[in-house]
C-alpha cells in the first residue's frame, strides 16, 4: 500500500514553455502532498505544501507563479513551471500523505512519488 | 530554525560489516523521525519509523532514539552492496506536518 505515481518520468522542453507534472496517489487519499526539487548531489528541497481545495503553501524563494500547484481532488496534485528555463532543470519528486496508510505508520509518513526528470533546452 | 544535521560521509564499509548512521536534530520538540533511502537517480524510500526512545529493530535494520541527545541512528547489520545509497533522516517537528530532512550519508559498502 502506500503507492505514488508521478508522470511523466522525463521530459525534455524548450525554454520558454510550460510543463506539467502530476503526482498521484494510488491506493489511499492525500491529504496533504508535498512537492520538492533536487540539484544533482543535493539533498530534496522542499518547494511548497498542497492540501486538497486548497492554495499551496510555498517555502521561501519559490515563485508561486512560477511554480503552480494545484491539489484538486484527494488522489491528485499538478506541479506546472510556467516558462521554463534551462536553470529549472531538475528532479521534481512528490510526496503524498493521508490517514489510512498501511502499517501503523504515523500518518505524516512521506510517500515519495519516482520523480520526475525536467531538463530545459 | 529547525535543523536536522547528518554526516554527508562517504561511508565506507566492508560488506558484512555493521554500518552506523548518525543523526541529531535541532527541535527539541520533535515527535516523529524517519529514514529514508535514495539510490542515485531515485527518489526517496521508507526503511523506518520511530517515536519513542530506544531500538526499534526490523529485518537488518535498527532505529535508535535519544531525545534528551536529540540524537536518532541507523544500524545496518549484515551490509550488502544493494545498501549502497544515500540515507536521509527526516523529523517531524512539534505542530507541524511537515518533515526536516537531513542532507543525508552517502553510504558505500565494499564487496
Amino acid at each position: 500500500g502506500a503507492v505514488v505515481s508521478q508522470h511523466p518520468s522525463r521530459v525534455i522542453c524548450k525554454s520558454g514553455t510550460s510543463v506539467k507534472i502530476e503526482c498521484r496517489s494510488l491506493d489511499f487519499q492525500a491529504t496533504t502532498m508535498f512537492w520538492y526539487r533536487q540539484f544533482p548531489k543535493q539533498s530534496l528541497m522542499l518547494m511548497a505544501t498542497s492540501n486538497e481545495g486548497s492554495k499551496a503553501t510555498y517555502e521561501q524563494g519559490v515563485e508561486k507563479d512560477k511554480f503552480l500547484i494545484n491539489h484538486a481532488s484527494l488522489t491528485l496534485s499538478t506541479l506546472t513551471v510556467t516558462s521554463a528555463h534551462p536553470e529549472d532543470s531538475s528532479f521534481y519528486i512528490c510526496s503524498a500523505t493521508g490517514p489510512g496508510t498501511s502499517g501503523g505508520r504515523p500518518s505524516e509518513t512521506q510517500y515519495f512519488g519516482p520523480g520526475t526528470r525536467l531538463l530545459v533546452l | 530554525q529547525k535543523e536536522v544535521e547528518q554526516n554527508s560521509g562517504p561511508l565506507s564499509v566492508p560488506e558484512g560489516a555493521i554500518a552506523s548512521l548518525n543523526c541529531t536534530y535541532s527541535d527539541r520538540g520533535s515527535q516523529s523521525f524517519f529514514w529514508y533511502r535514495q539510490y542515485s537517480g531515485k527518489s526517496p524510500e521508507l526503511i523506518m519509523f520511530i517515536y519513542s526512545n530506544g531500538d526499534k529493530e526490523d529485518g537488518r535494520f535498527t532505529a535508535q532514539l535519544n531525545k534528551a541527545s536529540q540524537y536518532v541512528s541507523l544500524l545496518i547489520r549484515d551490509s550488502q552492496p544493494s545498501d549502497s545509497a544515500t540515507y536521509l533522516c527526516a523529523v517531524r517537528g512539534a505542530g507541524s506536518y511537515q518533515l526536516t530532512f537531513g542532507k543525508g550519508t552517502k553510504l558505500s559498502v565494499i564487496p
